[in-house]
C-alpha cells in the first residue's frame, strides 16, 4: 500500500476485555514501531521491531501489553485485561531502516469503558 | 536520557508573515532531529529531518529548520505562513547510535489567521 495502515481505526471495549491492534507497514520497511499518544501530548514509544525481532520493548507499560511481528511485516499490539487508563491513540510507524525517518499510520483510537 | 522541549503551547501568526516554532533538545551524543505535523483526525506527517551536514534543512510545504548545536535547538521556520499551515507540530529527537526510539515534544499548535 501507499502508507502505513492500522485497524481498527476506532475500538471501544469494556474494562477487562482483551484487544488486538493491527499495523500493516509500508511494503519493504524493515523497522516497525508502536507509540501511544494521550490527548494533548506527543507520542510515547512503546516497542520497536527490526524485521521480526523485537529489539526494544522498554516502553511497554506493564506485562498486559505485548507485541509481535512474526513474519517481519504485519504487527499486532495486544492489550490484555484492559483498564480505563489504557484509553489513548495507538500509533504505528515504519521506516525503511532504523536510521531513516519514520512514517506513521492514522492510529487506532482505543476507548476502554 | 533524551528529551525535547517545545516551550510554546500555541503560536499565532497572520497569513503571509514568517513563522517560527521553537524546539530544544537534550541527547547523549549527536542527535537526529525531526519535525512532524498533525492535522485534525489525521496521522503524523513527516516534514523534515536533520541527520548531518548543513545546519539549515529544507522540508515539505516550504518549511525549513535550523540546527544549532551550541544552543541545542532545532527551530521550525517558514518565510510566509498559510492558513492551511494551521496544525499541531511535533519536534522529535533520537541519538544517532544505539536506541532507535523517537522522543517527542508535547507539541505546538500553530494558528494562522487570514
Amino acid at each position: 500500500g501507499a502508507g502505513v495502515s492500522q485497524s481498527p481505526r476506532y475500538k471501544v471495549t469494556k474494562r477487562g476485555q482483551d484487544v488486538a491492534l493491527r499495523c500493516d507497514p509500508i511494503s519493504g520497511h524493515v523497522s516497525l514501531y508502536w507509540y501511544r499518544q494521550a490527548l494533548g501530548q506527543g507520542p510515547e514509544f512503546l516497542t520497536y521491531f527490526n524485521y521480526e525481532a523485537q529489539q526494544d520493548k522498554s516502553g511497554l507499560p506493564n506485562d498486559r501489553f505485548s507485541a509481535e511481528r512474526p513474519e517481519g511485516s504485519i504487527s499486532t499490539l495486544t492489550i490484555q485485561r484492559t483498564e480505563q487508563r489504557d484509553s489513548a491513540m495507538y500509533r504505528c510507524a515504519s521506516s525503511i531502516s532504523s536510521s531513516h525517518e519514520q512514517f506513521f499510520g492514522p492510529g487506532t483510537r482505543l476507548t476502554v469503558l | 536520557a533524551q528529551s525535547v522541549a517545545q516551550p510554546e503551547d500555541q503560536v499565532n501568526v497572520a497569513e503571509g508573515n514568517p513563522l517560527t516554532v521553537k524546539c530544544t533538545y537534550s541527547v547523549s551524543g549527536n542527535p537526529y532531529l525531526f519535525w512532524y505535523v498533525q492535522y485534525p483526525n489525521r496521522g503524523l506527517q513527516f516534514l523534515l529531518k536533520y541527520i548531518t551536514g548543513d545546519n539549515l534543512v529544507k522540508g515539505s510545504y516550504g518549511f525549513e529548520a535550523e540546527f544549532n548545536k551550541s544552543q541545542t535547538s532545532f527551530h521550525l521556520k517558514k518565510p510566509s505562513a498559510l492558513v492551511s499551515d494551521s496544525a499541531l507540530y511535533f519536534c522529535a529527537v533520537r541519538p544517532n547510535t544505539g536506541f532507535q526510539k523517537l522522543v517527542f515534544g508535547t507539541g505546538t499548535r500553530l494558528l494562522v489567521s487570514p
